[in-house]
């Protein structure tokens, strides 16, 4: 069974702060993807990479950047964390033509 | 432009009654469509994939180009149907990209 594994449930953080979250899958899997989720406005894709050190931007990049150093690893950079940022972060990894697969997601609060 | 639109936000029905969740596209070649559910606490996961035509826990969907559709649909809801459900549009099968909807909750009344 996939495993996509999101490095915090919870995470607490304030304006300003450079936040780092970190996304692991298990599958071998060429394709990676961040989301975030908020209602009424269901996911929306920030960043995604189809490869190691290829990213592309997806609707709303403005404000974070990635890291794909490893196959298996996605990180999620908010480079000067404000709190318009707070909301639930959703990662996703799939092999080229098959569906994704999610993470349990992180619940980011800016204070 | 690609859009997905699920134009309802809620919809909540009895235990036992007929349930369609509405999914409209917006895309100009030929998609590949999906619906994803999320249960109380849980990960994001798929339901069901259009070229796939089956039916999961009870749902199917059909995709109609002319009306550029993909409803999910279900005879009779169960308690336990109630969740989170988002429709998804795949530009591109060779990125995974996904383009979702709004997400319609389903919540089923005993």
């Amino acid at each position: 069974d996939v495993k996509v594994t999101q490095s915090s449930r919870y995470l607490v953080k304030r304006t300003g702060e450079k936040v780092f979250l970190e996304c692991v899958q298990d599958m071998d899997h060429e394709n990676m993807f961040w989301y975030r989720q908020d209602p009424g406005l269901g996911l929306r894709l920030i960043y995604f990479s189809y490869d190691v050190k290829m990213k592309e931007k997806g609707d709303i990049p403005e404000g974070y950047s990635v890291s794909r150093e490893k196959k298996e690893r996605f990180s999620l950079i908010l480079e000067s964390a404000s709190t318009n940022q707070t909301s639930m972060y959703l990662c996703a990894s799939s092999q080229q033509g098959m569906p994704q697969h999610f993470g349990d997601g992180t619940r980011l609060s800016i204070l | 432009a690609q859009r997905v639109t699920q134009p309802e936000k809620l919809l909540s029905v009895f235990k036992g009654a007929p349930v369609e969740l509405k999914c409209n596209y917006s895309y100009s070649g030929s998609p590949e469509l999906f619906w994803y559910v999320q249960y109380s606490r849980q990960r994001l996961q798929l339901l069901l994939r259009h070229i796939s035509r089956e039916s999961i826990k009870g749902f199917t969907a059909d995709l109609n180009k002319g009306e550029t559709s993909f409803h999910l649909k279900k005879p009779f809801a169960q308690e336990e149907d109630s969740a989170m459900y988002y429709c998804a549009l795949s530009p591109s099968s060779n990125t995974g990209k996904l383009i979702f909807g709004q997400g319609t909750t389903l919540q089923v009344k005993p």
